[in-house]
């Protein structure tokens, strides 16, 4: 059974033109992260939820934004993908005390 | 100094090898450590906890060495399908009272028949 679903799994989308990715989790886990992963790097946090409490990275751009309507969803927008933006963006989820994060499929953004 | 560095790799080896994977971290407070796993297009996975003491899964031993900021990966007798990228991981309490993992950016492995 998938634990954490990312949609969609592929999205090419323009250069500025707005990009909603989303996550769910069936782990009922209390906090969700969002990471970037370009080509042979490796994952980047860009922000994470702590319940609803939203912690940001310090380098993360503005073009990024994060909503967390329930325990069960967030979403990662990006307001105006640049040509750097294309991506892997991994969905992660963890309790509270508890060291491992369940990974979703991640979603392949391209941006042309 | 990148907070968690692995070696460049890629490691190429023929079935049945040995091979070794080593990672240094420079946060002196990171609290846990792990190996994770990727396949290639794929979502990282966990592969094992790494303790001070040492542990053992099957073909993979994990060796943290504290004192040295020091993480090792050891596969025994490699098969084919440990082909991935292996990812050094570690684990520290954020400001927000939530864990944060660190990435290398990992060692690829390929096993040639």
């Amino acid at each position: 059974d998938a634990m954490v679903i990312q949609n969609p799994r592929y999205q090419v989308t323009q250069f500025g033109k707005p990009v909603t990715l989303s996550c769910s989790q069936t782990l009922n886990h209390n906090v969700m992260y969002w990471y970037q992963q370009k080509s042979s790097q490796a994952p980047k946090l860009l922000f994470h939820y702590y319940d609803k409490d939203f912690n940001n990275e310090a380098d993360t751009p503005d073009n990024f934004q994060s909503r967390r309507p329930n325990t069960s969803f967030c979403f990662l927008d990006i307001r105006s993908p640049g040509l750097g933006d294309t991506a892997m963006y991994l969905c992660a989820t963890s309790r509270t005390g508890d060291n491992e994060q369940y990974f979703g499929p991640g979603t392949r953004l391209t941006v042309t | 100094r990148k907070e968690v560095e692995q070696d460049p790799g890629p490691f190429n080896v023929p079935e049945g090898a040995t091979v070794a994977f080593n990672c240094t971290y420079s946060n002196s407070a990171s609290q846990s450590f792990f190996w994770y796993r990727q396949d290639c297009r794929k979502e990282p996975k966990l592969l094992m906890s790494v303790y001070s003491s040492g542990n053992e899964d099957g073909r993979f031993t994990a060796q943290l060495n504290r004192a040295s900021q020091y993480i090792s990966l050891l596969i025994r007798d490699s098969k084919l399908s440990d082909s991935a990228t292996y990812l050094c991981v570690v684990n520290g309490l954020s400001g927000a009272g939530s864990y944060q993992l660190t990435f290398g950016k990992g060692t690829k492995l390929s096993v040639i028949p």
